[in-house]
């Protein structure tokens, strides 16, 4: 059959509450980064991008951190809501390659 | 709404018989992916069309197949399923040079292989 699947990081959150999701990235010459969620049975959505000459980016509700000394990426969500529950994954893009995806995380909203 | 449009949603096959997922995009780009996801792993792509330009990751196996008849339609054929198969399938499209350069997903067919 399948093999045993991995467990998925997971955070918990109160409704309400900010949400702060990480990622570490694998190649220093990734020039492009974006934010994915993915609900249970659906294909990932796009969140947010941000390209390596920038350190910060925010959308509606979310804010992007790139921090490339450490290749780290992290996701925040303001005032998180119960529709915020899903799988979040990170990736990386080096010269318009293909997406590397990272490990992913669950987010678990508590009404 | 232009979008990415996966069939079947749910395929069950049995072991060793041929089995093929489709397709299809209503965005007009240019390059599809398909990829495996498995229960709480990422998505692994198996291959991708650049047009017409077939490009297998080296690491896919050569039981998975694909093709492109048109801009609009991608097929994956898995000749031999094997219990290991059992999966989501993802298809994706992307169109170099838009912006976010982002690829879109489609809902993805759910695999299994008894």
């Amino acid at each position: 059959g399948e093999s045993v699947g991995l467990h998925l990081p997971t955070l918990s959150v109160q409704e309400g509450d900010n949400s702060i999701i990480n990622c570490a990235y694998s190649n220093s010459a990734s020039d492009y980064f974006i934010w994915y969620k993915q609900e249970s049975g659906k294909g990932p959505q796009f969140i947010i991008d941000i390209r390596s000459n920038m350190d910060k980016r925010q959308g509606q509700r979310v804010t992007v951190l790139l921090n490339k000394t450490v290749k780290h990426l992290s996701l925040q969500i303001a005032a998180t809501q119960p529709g915020d529950s899903a799988v979040y994954f990170c990736a990386e893009k080096y010269k318009g390659g293909k997406l590397i995806f990272g490990q992913g995380t669950e987010l678990s909203v508590k009404p | 709404d232009a979008m990415v449009i996966q069939n079947p949603r749910y395929q069950v096959t049995q072991f060793g018989k041929p089995v093929t997922l489709s397709c299809s995009q209503t965005l007009n780009h240019n390059v599809m992916y398909w990829y495996q996801q498995k229960s709480s792993q990422a998505p692994k792509l198996l291959f991708h069309y650049y047009d017409k330009d077939f490009n297998n990751e080296a690491d896919t196996p050569d039981n998975f197949q694909s093709r492109r008849p048109n801009t609009s339609f991608c097929f994956l054929d898995i000749r031999s399923p094997g219990l290991g198969d059992t999966a989501m399938y993802l298809c994706a499209t992307a169109e170099p040079g838009l912006s976010p350069d982002t690829q879109y997903f489609g809902p993805g067919t759910r695999l299994t292989v008894l």
